[in-house]
């Protein structure tokens, strides 16, 4: 079975560009999470979604950042406009509905805002 | 808000032997979940095991186990007989075992050990 499909795996983008990041999870699942990784903060939270829903996006940093999951197969993180600060790596996973059961994660995507 | 605290940023242990990660975490609930992710140099995060909380038995997994000790909130990772595929970061987690939204549904990450494999 594919795993969590993420694209781009790496970007590099100019300040002020607007960014999509995009995530199709694992078949069946029905929670997806977008986390970011970076340096000086770890791994964090971003926004998690159940049946297409966002459940909580408190985690996502300001306004810049807006997140979508129009159906089952199918999410965005985008960010607008980029900033310096937001290079990090963006994670995006899923699992089915159990707090128990295994999260899966994509492998990532890398931006780099210059 | 519950708290995952890792704290040995780095690990070296010679290969074949066994090294013991720590972690502790901070949590008002009873009923939870805790996990331990590697990230190796690709980035890819990967479970290694997950203990529930209201199970006394410690978790194994073929040379993974942990020692979980609910009343101090501790769950520590062994890793016996290391090998070099087994350098990587390493994260501690934790999600809480009921559906009460903001951001309970999630993980919460510690800041990670990165763990040497000495040849």
């Amino acid at each position: 079975d594919a795993g969590v499909i993420q694209s781009p795996r790496h970007e590099v983008t100019e300040m002020g560009q607007e960014v999509t990041l995009r995530c199709k999870p694992i078949s069946g699942h029905d929670y997806l999470f977008w986390y970011r990784q970076t340096m000086m903060r770890g791994l964090e939270l971003l926004i998690y979604f159940n049946n297409n829903v966002p459940i909580d996006d408190s985690g996502m940093p300001e306004d810049r950042f807006s997140a979508k999951m129009p159906n089952a197969s199918f999410s965005t993180l985008k960010i607008q406009p980029s900033e310096p600060r937001d290079s990090a790596v963006y994670f995006c996973a899923s699992t089915r509905g159990g707090p128990g059961n295994t999260i899966y994660f994509g492998e990532g995507s890398w931006l780099t805002v210059v | 808000a519950q708290t995952v605290t890792q704290s040995q940023p780095e690990m070296s242990v010679q290969e074949a032997e066994t090294v013991t990660l720590s972690c502790t975490y901070d949590t008002s609930e009873s009923d939870y979940y805790l996990f331990w992710y590697k990230q190796p140099p690709s980035r890819q995060m990967i479970l290694v095991i997950r203990q529930e909380a209201y199970k006394q038995q410690n978790a194994t997994e073929n040379r993974f186990s942990v020692n979980f000790q609910k009343a101090a909130k501790s769950f520590s990772l062994k890793i016996s007989d290391s090998q070099l595929g087994d350098a990587a970061m390493y994260f501690c987690a934790y999600r809480a075992g009921g559906f009460s939204g903001g951001g309970a549904d999630g993980l919460t990450f510690g800041k990670g050990t990165h763990l040497i494999i000495q040849p």
